[in-house]
C-alpha cells in the first residue's frame, strides 16, 4: 500500500494569493511527480524529481515552482494564483532502481481559484 | 501527436459481462513500459496492471488482462466479470525510454460504467 499524502484536500482561494500545496511520502522513494488534471480529464506532467537537489520541468511548469530539499517532501508553489489555476493538482512517487514501477498516488488537492 | 490514444469516451457493461478498454501508442524506442490506472470518482489514482515491451506473454492480475499487441502498438485492457464498483475513469500511460527515469504520459481516458 502506498503513502502518499497531499494536504490540503480542498483549496478555495482568491486570486493573487500564493499557495503551497503539500506533498510527502514515507517509501524513501527517489522519483517524485506533480501531476495536474481537470474533472475528468488526461493528466498532465507539471514538474517531477530524480532526487534530492533535482527538479525537472513538464508541460504546464511555466507557472509554479517545486523544491526537493529531503527526499520525502516535494511542495509545489503558485506564486500568483489565477482562476486559470482552478483544477486537481496529484502528487505521485515511484522507486528509483525498478524500470517497471508504477507511480503511487496521492489522494490530490482541489483547488479552486476565485 | 498523442503518444496515448484512447479512443472511448465513454463506455457501458452489464455486470458480470467482459469489456476490453482499447489503447494505442506511439513510440520509436523498442524499450518502453504500459501501465493502466484507475480513477474513481473520488479522484484518487489506483494502478491496475503493467505491460513490459519485451514481455512474452500478456499481463494478468486477478480480473484485469492486458492484450498487448505489439505489430499494433495497442495495448487493450480487459475487466472480465465487471462488478459495479469497477465504475470509474481508466487511463492508458506510457514510460519511454525503458528505463525507470522518465514520468508516466497518459491518455485521455474512458469512463466506464456498469449497468446492473
Amino acid at each position: 500500500e502506498a503513502d502518499i499524502y497531499q494536504t490540503p484536500r480542498y483549496l478555495v482561494i482568491g486570486t493573487g494569493k500564493k499557495i503551497t500545496l503539500e506533498c510527502s511520502q514515507t517509501m524513501g522513494h527517489d522519483k517524485m511527480y506533480w501531476y495536474q488534471q481537470d474533472p475528468g480529464m488526461e493528466l498532465h506532467l507539471i514538474h517531477y524529481s530524480y532526487g534530492v537537489n533535482s527538479t525537472e520541468k513538464g508541460d504546464l511548469s511555466s507557472e509554479s515552482t517545486v523544491s526537493r530539499i529531503r527526499t520525502e517532501h516535494f511542495p509545489l508553489t503558485l506564486e500568483s494564483a489565477r482562476p486559470s489555476h482552478t483544477s486537481q493538482y496529484l502528487c505521485a512517487s515511484s522507486e528509483g532502481t525498478s524500470t517497471n514501477s508504477p507511480l503511487h498516488f496521492g489522494n490530490g488537492t482541489r483547488l479552486t481559484v476565485t | 501527436a498523442q503518444k496515448i490514444t484512447q479512443t472511448q469516451p465513454g463506455m457501458f457493461v452489464q455486470e458480470k459481462e467482459a469489456v476490453t478498454l482499447d489503447c494505442t501508442y506511439d513510440t520509436s524506442d523498442q524499450s518502453y513500459g504500459l501501465f493502466w490506472y484507475k480513477q474513481p470518482s473520488s479522484g484518487e489514482m489506483i494502478f491496475l496492471i503493467y505491460q513490459g515491451s519485451y514481455d512474452e506473454q500478456n499481463a494478468t492480475e486477478g480480473r484485469y488482462s492486458l492484450n498487448f499487441q505489439k505489430a499494433r502498438k495497442s495495448a487493450n485492457l480487459v475487466i472480465s466479470a465487471s462488478q459495479l464498483g469497477d465504475s470509474a475513469m481508466y487511463f492508458c500511460a506510457m514510460r519511454e525510454p525503458y528505463s525507470g527515469n522518465t514520468p508516466l504520459v497518459f491518455g485521455k481516458g474512458t469512463r466506464l460504467s456498469v449497468i446492473a
